[in-house]
């Protein structure tokens, strides 16, 4: 089973800031079948990012993805108040699909 | 719209039964995959299980593989999740997600969920 860890496990920034969340595999990804997703409390996770890079439907362009191999990065370029939450990636390229632990996304 | 709800979780004794149902609208439902994801409280997602389109194919997750069976009725728009066997560890929040296109396990929409918990 492929572990993903995220890190930082907690990031404090204030709205306008740039946000850069790590998400790190066991072993190399196939292809580049890693997804983000946005979750606030007391809601179900929204997709944000798929195929490490492509944006959903409806995710406006601040998201953006990045990486391959073991290293994939989510950046929001310029934070709005909606975007504090946790975020998840998820590996779907082996079997079983697993989803890291998580980074909680609190203002500062 | 796309929406999903679930429906069926509840309290369950250790070793009792549940069957959970997912409700589908706004889409054809028989051209997606879908899965089950579940989050113990206060905890991260976990995949559960995954039924193709057709419901010819069929995966679990080593943790539930024998004693949770997915299956779905296209006709009725529907995607069940029988449990049995339930353990304590099986406490969570269930949510049914729609396979997005051409990339069946990543989900774009998930519905609200469905609290089950195992205890005595």
């Amino acid at each position: 089973e492929i572990v993903l860890t995220q890190s930082p496990g907690t990031l404090s920034l204030s709205p306008g800031e740039r946000a850069t969340l790590s998400c790190r595999a066991s072993q190399s990804l196939s292809s580049t079948y890693l997804a983000w997703y946005q979750q606030k409390p007391g809601q179900a996770p929204r997709l944000l990012i798929y195929g490490a890079s492509s944006r959903a439907t409806g995710i406006p362009d601040r998201f953006s993805g990045s990486g391959s191999g073991t290293d994939f990065t989510l950046t929001i370029s310029r934070l709005e108040p909606e975007d504090f939450a946790v975020y998840y990636c998820q590996q779907y390229g082996t079997s079983p699909r697993t989803f890291g632990q998580g980074t909680k996304l609190e203002i500062k | 719209e796309v929406q999903l709800l679930e429906s069926g979780g509840g309290l369950v004794q250790p070793g009792g039964s549940l069957r959970l149902s997912c409700a589908a609208s706004g889409f054809t439902f028989s051209n997606y995959a879908m899965s089950w994801v579940r989050q113990a409280p206060g905890k991260g997602l976990e995949w559960v299980s995954a039924i193709g389109g057709s419901g010819g194919s069929t995966f679990y997750a080593d943790s539930v593989r024998g004693r949770f069976t997915i299956s779905r009725d296209n006709s009725k728009n529907t995607l069940y999740l029988q449990m049995n066997s339930l353990r304590s560890e099986d406490t969570a929040v269930y949510y049914c997600a729609k396979g997005y296109g051409d990339n069946p396990r990543v989900y774009d929409c998930w519905g609200q969920g469905t609290l089950v918990t195992v205890s005595s």
